[in-house]
Protein backbone atom coordinates (compact mmCIF):
# COMPACT_ATOMS: atom_id res chain seq x y z
CA UNK A 1 0.00 0.00 0.00
CA UNK A 2 1.01 3.92 -0.73
CA UNK A 3 2.15 6.14 2.30
CA UNK A 4 -0.22 8.98 2.62
CA UNK A 5 0.52 12.43 4.35
CA UNK A 6 -2.55 14.43 5.68
CA UNK A 7 -1.91 17.68 7.55
CA UNK A 8 -2.56 16.81 11.42
CA UNK A 9 -5.41 19.17 11.84
CA UNK A 10 -8.09 21.36 10.52
CA UNK A 11 -11.21 24.14 11.29
CA UNK A 12 -13.77 24.62 9.07
CA UNK A 13 -16.65 26.82 9.90
CA UNK A 14 -20.42 24.97 9.87
CA UNK A 15 -21.82 25.70 6.65
CA UNK A 16 -19.23 25.63 4.81
CA UNK A 17 -17.13 23.45 2.51
CA UNK A 18 -14.39 21.42 4.44
CA UNK A 19 -11.51 20.33 1.91
CA UNK A 20 -9.45 18.00 3.42
CA UNK A 21 -5.91 16.97 1.38
CA UNK A 22 -3.96 13.93 0.98
CA UNK A 23 -0.51 13.35 -0.70
CA UNK A 24 0.01 9.67 -1.74
CA UNK A 25 2.81 10.06 -4.41
CA UNK A 26 3.79 6.27 -4.17
CA UNK A 27 0.91 4.85 -5.30
CA UNK A 28 0.51 2.55 -8.15
CA UNK A 29 -1.71 2.34 -10.95
CA UNK A 30 -4.32 0.02 -9.74
CA UNK A 31 -4.39 0.72 -6.02
CA UNK A 32 -7.31 2.79 -5.27
CA UNK A 33 -7.92 6.03 -2.77
CA UNK A 34 -10.50 5.29 0.72
CA UNK A 35 -11.53 7.93 2.67
CA UNK A 36 -12.94 6.99 5.90
CA UNK A 37 -13.57 9.32 8.90
CA UNK A 38 -13.75 8.03 13.09
CA UNK A 39 -16.19 9.83 15.21
CA UNK A 40 -15.05 10.76 18.60
CA UNK A 41 -14.36 6.72 19.74
CA UNK A 42 -16.37 4.69 17.16
CA UNK A 43 -15.42 2.26 14.60
CA UNK A 44 -14.25 3.87 11.04
CA UNK A 45 -16.77 5.06 8.86
CA UNK A 46 -15.89 4.65 5.10
CA UNK A 47 -16.85 7.46 3.26
CA UNK A 48 -16.08 7.63 -0.11
CA UNK A 49 -13.07 5.49 -2.93
CA UNK A 50 -11.61 6.35 -6.53
CA UNK A 51 -9.02 5.34 -8.28
CA UNK A 52 -8.89 8.17 -11.55
CA UNK A 53 -12.08 9.94 -11.87
CA UNK A 54 -13.65 12.33 -9.56
CA UNK A 55 -16.63 10.18 -7.28
CA UNK A 56 -19.41 12.03 -5.57
CA UNK A 57 -21.76 10.47 -2.85
CA UNK A 58 -24.53 11.78 -0.72
CA UNK A 59 -21.56 12.03 1.47
CA UNK A 60 -18.81 13.96 0.05
CA UNK A 61 -16.92 14.34 -3.08
CA UNK A 62 -13.60 13.14 -3.86
CA UNK A 63 -11.18 14.60 -6.20
CA UNK A 64 -8.31 12.99 -7.25
CA UNK A 65 -5.31 14.62 -9.33
CA UNK A 66 -4.55 13.73 -13.13
CA UNK A 67 -1.24 12.33 -11.89
CA UNK A 68 -3.20 10.47 -8.90
CA UNK A 69 -0.62 11.73 -6.70
CA UNK A 70 -3.19 13.90 -4.43
CA UNK A 71 -6.85 13.59 -3.51
CA UNK A 72 -9.15 16.09 -1.92
CA UNK A 73 -11.96 14.94 0.26
CA UNK A 74 -15.05 17.85 -0.06
CA UNK A 75 -17.65 18.03 2.73
CA UNK A 76 -19.79 20.40 0.91
CA UNK A 77 -21.35 21.58 3.72
CA UNK A 78 -20.07 20.82 7.40
CA UNK A 79 -21.93 20.67 9.83
CA UNK A 80 -20.77 20.34 13.70
CA UNK A 81 -21.41 16.13 13.42
CA UNK A 82 -18.77 15.94 10.72
CA UNK A 83 -15.93 17.03 13.25
CA UNK A 84 -14.14 13.62 13.33
CA UNK A 85 -10.49 12.48 12.36
CA UNK A 86 -10.60 11.82 8.59
CA UNK A 87 -8.10 8.73 7.48
CA UNK A 88 -6.91 8.82 3.31
CA UNK A 89 -5.95 4.95 2.72
CA UNK A 90 -4.41 4.20 -0.57
CA UNK A 91 -3.83 1.01 -1.56
CA UNK A 92 -5.70 -2.74 -1.22
CA UNK A 93 -4.70 -5.46 0.94
CA UNK A 94 -2.92 -4.46 3.65
CA UNK A 95 -4.81 -1.44 4.80
CA UNK A 96 -2.31 1.19 6.72
CA UNK A 97 -4.29 4.05 8.08
CA UNK A 98 -2.12 6.89 9.02
CA UNK A 99 -2.74 9.51 11.79
CA UNK A 100 -5.51 11.13 9.74
CA UNK A 101 -6.67 15.07 10.20
CA UNK A 102 -9.02 15.85 13.05
CA UNK A 103 -11.32 18.14 11.66
CA UNK A 104 -13.28 20.62 13.87
CA UNK A 105 -16.29 22.33 12.56
CA UNK A 106 -16.92 25.32 14.59
CA UNK A 107 -20.11 27.13 14.79
CA UNK B 1 -29.04 -5.43 12.25
CA UNK B 2 -25.70 -4.88 12.96
CA UNK B 3 -22.90 -5.79 10.13
CA UNK B 4 -20.18 -6.23 11.59
CA UNK B 5 -19.91 -6.81 15.41
CA UNK B 6 -17.99 -7.18 18.36
CA UNK B 7 -18.03 -8.74 21.98
CA UNK B 8 -17.64 -7.74 24.34
CA UNK B 9 -17.67 -3.89 23.83
CA UNK B 10 -15.49 -3.28 27.41
CA UNK B 11 -13.06 -5.72 28.65
CA UNK B 12 -11.38 -5.09 32.07
CA UNK B 13 -8.98 -7.48 33.62
CA UNK B 14 -5.76 -8.28 35.54
CA UNK B 15 -2.34 -8.37 33.76
CA UNK B 16 -1.46 -12.42 33.44
CA UNK B 17 -5.08 -12.86 32.53
CA UNK B 18 -6.13 -14.75 29.03
CA UNK B 19 -9.10 -13.25 27.21
CA UNK B 20 -10.82 -13.58 23.86
CA UNK B 21 -12.80 -10.75 21.67
CA UNK B 22 -15.45 -12.14 19.17
CA UNK B 23 -16.22 -10.73 16.03
CA UNK B 24 -18.80 -11.12 13.39
CA UNK B 25 -20.28 -10.21 10.17
CA UNK B 26 -23.34 -10.06 8.65
CA UNK B 27 -22.43 -8.90 5.08
CA UNK B 28 -21.25 -11.66 3.28
CA UNK B 29 -17.61 -10.39 2.98
CA UNK B 30 -14.66 -12.98 2.49
CA UNK B 31 -12.13 -10.74 4.00
CA UNK B 32 -11.77 -9.80 7.93
CA UNK B 33 -9.58 -7.28 10.20
CA UNK B 34 -8.44 -6.77 13.70
CA UNK B 35 -6.61 -3.53 14.25
CA UNK B 36 -5.30 -2.03 17.55
CA UNK B 37 -5.69 1.49 18.67
CA UNK B 38 -3.96 2.84 21.17
CA UNK B 39 -4.63 6.38 23.71
CA UNK B 40 -2.28 8.30 20.73
CA UNK B 41 -5.05 7.20 18.35
CA UNK B 42 -3.18 5.77 15.60
CA UNK B 43 -4.95 2.55 13.73
CA UNK B 44 -2.94 -0.13 13.18
CA UNK B 45 -3.61 -3.60 11.45
CA UNK B 46 -2.74 -6.46 13.19
CA UNK B 47 -4.34 -9.45 11.12
CA UNK B 48 -6.05 -10.08 8.48
CA UNK B 49 -8.30 -13.97 6.68
CA UNK B 50 -9.37 -14.31 3.46
CA UNK B 51 -11.84 -17.08 3.21
CA UNK B 52 -10.60 -18.29 6.75
CA UNK B 53 -6.72 -17.84 5.67
CA UNK B 54 -4.22 -15.83 6.80
CA UNK B 55 -2.50 -13.10 4.87
CA UNK B 56 -1.61 -10.33 7.45
CA UNK B 57 0.43 -11.03 10.30
CA UNK B 58 1.75 -7.54 11.26
CA UNK B 59 4.13 -7.42 13.96
CA UNK B 60 2.16 -8.38 16.81
CA UNK B 61 3.28 -10.59 20.13
CA UNK B 62 2.28 -14.52 19.49
CA UNK B 63 0.64 -13.88 22.40
CA UNK B 64 -1.95 -13.02 20.02
CA UNK B 65 -3.89 -15.19 18.07
CA UNK B 66 -6.62 -14.68 15.65
CA UNK B 67 -8.99 -17.34 14.71
CA UNK B 68 -11.24 -17.63 12.07
CA UNK B 69 -13.47 -20.85 12.20
CA UNK B 70 -15.79 -19.76 9.35
CA UNK B 71 -16.00 -16.38 6.98
CA UNK B 72 -18.36 -14.50 9.07
CA UNK B 73 -16.26 -14.96 12.47
CA UNK B 74 -12.66 -13.82 13.55
CA UNK B 75 -12.17 -13.76 17.16
CA UNK B 76 -8.70 -12.67 18.64
CA UNK B 77 -7.57 -14.53 22.23
CA UNK B 78 -4.60 -13.15 24.16
CA UNK B 79 -2.55 -14.69 26.39
CA UNK B 80 -1.05 -13.39 29.25
CA UNK B 81 -2.25 -10.24 29.40
CA UNK B 82 0.45 -7.25 29.82
CA UNK B 83 -0.40 -3.12 30.49
CA UNK B 84 0.53 -2.01 27.26
CA UNK B 85 -1.96 -4.10 25.79
CA UNK B 86 -4.94 -1.82 26.86
CA UNK B 87 -6.23 -0.41 23.44
CA UNK B 88 -9.21 -0.10 21.64
CA UNK B 89 -9.44 -2.86 19.21
CA UNK B 90 -11.44 -2.91 16.13
CA UNK B 91 -12.90 -5.65 13.78
CA UNK B 92 -13.30 -5.29 10.26
CA UNK B 93 -14.62 -6.66 7.10
CA UNK B 94 -14.36 -6.45 3.20
CA UNK B 95 -14.71 -7.75 0.05
CA UNK B 96 -11.84 -9.12 -1.59
CA UNK B 97 -13.62 -8.49 -5.11
CA UNK B 98 -15.82 -6.60 -7.53
CA UNK B 99 -16.62 -2.84 -7.85
CA UNK B 100 -16.95 -2.45 -3.45
CA UNK B 101 -13.83 -4.24 -2.92
CA UNK B 102 -11.61 -3.49 -0.07
CA UNK B 103 -13.87 -1.10 1.08
CA UNK B 104 -14.18 -1.89 4.97
CA UNK B 105 -16.65 -1.66 7.65
CA UNK B 106 -15.62 -1.39 10.64
CA UNK B 107 -17.42 -2.76 14.21
CA UNK B 108 -17.80 -0.38 17.65
CA UNK B 109 -14.93 -1.50 19.09
CA UNK B 110 -13.69 -3.18 22.28
CA UNK B 111 -12.26 -1.40 24.79
CA UNK B 112 -9.39 -3.26 26.77
CA UNK B 113 -8.36 -2.38 30.20
CA UNK B 114 -5.19 -4.37 31.81
CA UNK B 115 -5.05 -3.54 35.41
Amino acid sequence: DAKTTQPTSMDCAEGRAANLPCNHSTISGNEYVYWYRQIHSQGPQYIIHGLKNNETNEMASLIITEDRKSSTLILPHATLRDTAVYYCVAGRGKSTFGDGTTLTVKP
Amino acid sequence: DTAVSQTPKYLVTQMGNDKSIKCEQNLGHDTMYWYKQDSKKFLKIMFSYNNKELIINETVPNRFSPKSPDKAHLNLHINSLELGDSAVYFCASSLNGGPRRDIQYFGAGTRLSVL
